[in-house]
């Protein structure tokens, strides 16, 4: 499976935007990049994902580089709920490894009020 | 749309035990997939389903572990005996496999397992 990198953790100040960027240099032509996020005590949920083209969606923006060998999820006006673990993933699909999710460590974002 | 529901939220129990965790995956949705998260591990991807049959269960631990999925509705996770170093948050996530990487996993809120 290609690997992401990611910062394991990042602060922001509420109501600024925080870019939060992943590293996937072996990315395949066929990996989607899929975010998902975990607030405390709560299971992961989806926040974002593409192939190619730059991505928004009413919870954030998804910016990939041309090469695509790295991508960057933007919360354009962070707010205190947004402090979670964000997990950078990748997908292909290709059903046997692409239908599973498999988590890295993710970045740890801080919200300061 | 009531989203992914697992049962129970908190289970303590003592070594040895036999500890059940259920799931109710969203309705529809072709794929079924246990996870566990742990400080030390992060999260792990312990077996999945896809309609009802098992794929994958490279990830169990070892055979204290089972899952079933007798239905589309309803899947259990069991560990018999139970250890503490069982210990963690074990979710269950449900999917649409039609275009399944353009799809995303909807997890439940987990199960926190204590084992003394």
């Amino acid at each position: 499976d290609a690997k992401t990198t990611q910062p394991n953790s990042m602060e922001s100040n509420e109501e600024e935007p925080v870019h939060l960027p992943c590293n996937h240099s072996t990315i395949s032509g066929t990996d989607y990049i899929h975010w998902y996020r975990q607030l405390p005590s709560q299971g992961p949920e989806y926040v974002i994902h593409g192939l190619t083209s730059n991505v928004n969606n009413r919870m954030a923006s998804l910016a990939i580089a041309e090469d695509r060998k790295s991508s960057t999820l933007i919360l354009h006006r962070a707010t205190l709920r947004d402090a979670a673990v964000y997990y950078c993933i990748l997908r292909d699909f290709e059903e046997t490894s692409g239908s599973r999710l498999t988590f890295g460590e993710g970045t740890q974002l801080t919200v300061n009020p | 749309d009531a989203g992914v529901i697992q049962s129970p939220r908190h289970e303590v129990t003592e070594m040895g035990q036999e500890v059940t965790l259920r799931c109710k995956p969203i309705s529809g949705h072709d794929y079924l997939f246990w996870y566990r998260q742990t400080m030390m591990r992060g999260l792990e991807l312990l077996i999945y389903f896809n309609n009802n049959v098992p794929i994958d269960d490279s990830g169990m631990p070892e055979d204290r572990f089972s899952a079933k999925m007798p239905n589309a509705s309803f899947s259990t996770l069991k560990i018999q005996p139970s250890e503490p170093r069982d210990s963690a948050v074990y979710f269950c996530a449900s999917g649409s496999g039609t275009v399944f990487y353009n799809s995303p996993l909807h997890f439940g809120n987990g199960t926190r397992l204590t084992v003394t």
